[in-house]
């Protein structure tokens, strides 16, 4: 089964950091462009960053540029995110989504963890 | 990176068709033929429903449509049913990597 699988969110003070994990099966991992997505308690979809498929390529959305770092472990099947310098606006629940080539388009989404960022 | 513009809500009545836009720019939407649109019901993780203006993955029924003029998209449900109440997204790629979504529409079947 193709899955995707996030871990890693929490409580955080502002001002901290946490790093999420993306556990990915059932597929090449490799060979796919992966993504973050986020979405704060009753809000719409917000997209956060990308990583092409060996990881020399990212790209961040303005309000998470130098404070977030996106990263991947091919020999592990995981995506991470590096979050440092949080803010009370960073809260949401953090979605990692596949973005097969011959789509363009978000195919395979996990089920998301939830980060709060609050003293 | 401004998030593409969507109606808030829309409603219709089981068996009828509604559709949705999600307007954008000459940046975005217009430059691109690269929207996609995704269904998200309430505590679940978004699906993908039309991907490159106006094609249905397998595996989404032919319900779902997509369209495109200019800076606007729009998808179109058609035979509308109970299970289509949801949240629905659109994205599009904005250029130099980066994505956009609009800010989402409540669809309520009467």
């Amino acid at each position: 089964e193709v899955q995707l699988v996030e871990s890693g969110g929490g409580l955080v003070q502002p001002g901290g950091s946490l790093r999420l994990s993306c556990a990915a099966s059932g597929f090449t991992f490799s060979t796919h462009w992966m993504h973050w997505v986020r979405q704060a308690p009753g809000k719409g979809l917000v997209w956060v960053s990308r990583i092409d498929t060996d990881g020399s390529t990212t790209t961040y959305a303005d309000s998470v540029k130098g404070r977030f770092t996106i990263s991947r472990d091919n020999a592990r099947n995981t995506l991470y995110l590096q979050m440092s310098s949080l803010r009370a606006e960073d809260t949401a629940v953090y979605y990692c989504a596949r973005y097969p080539y011959h789509l363009t388009a978000f195919d395979i989404w996990g089920q998301g963890t939830m980060v709060t960022v609050s003293s | 990176q401004s998030a593409l513009t969507q109606p808030a809500s829309v409603s219709g009545s089981p068996g009828q068709s509604i559709t949705i836009s999600c307007t954008g720019t000459s940046s975005d939407v217009g430059s691109y033929n690269l929207v996609s649109w995704y269904q998200q019901h309430p505590g679940k993780a978004p699906r993908l429903l039309i991907y490159e203006d106006n094609k249905g993955p397998s595996g989404v029924s032919i319900r779902f449509s997509g369209s495109k003029s200019g800076n606007t998209a729009s998808l179109t449900i058609s035979g509308l049913q109970a299970e289509d109440e949801a949240d629905y997204y659109c994205c599009s790629y904005a250029g130099s990597g980066s994505l956009v979504f609009g800010g989402g529409t409540k669809l309520t079947v009467l």
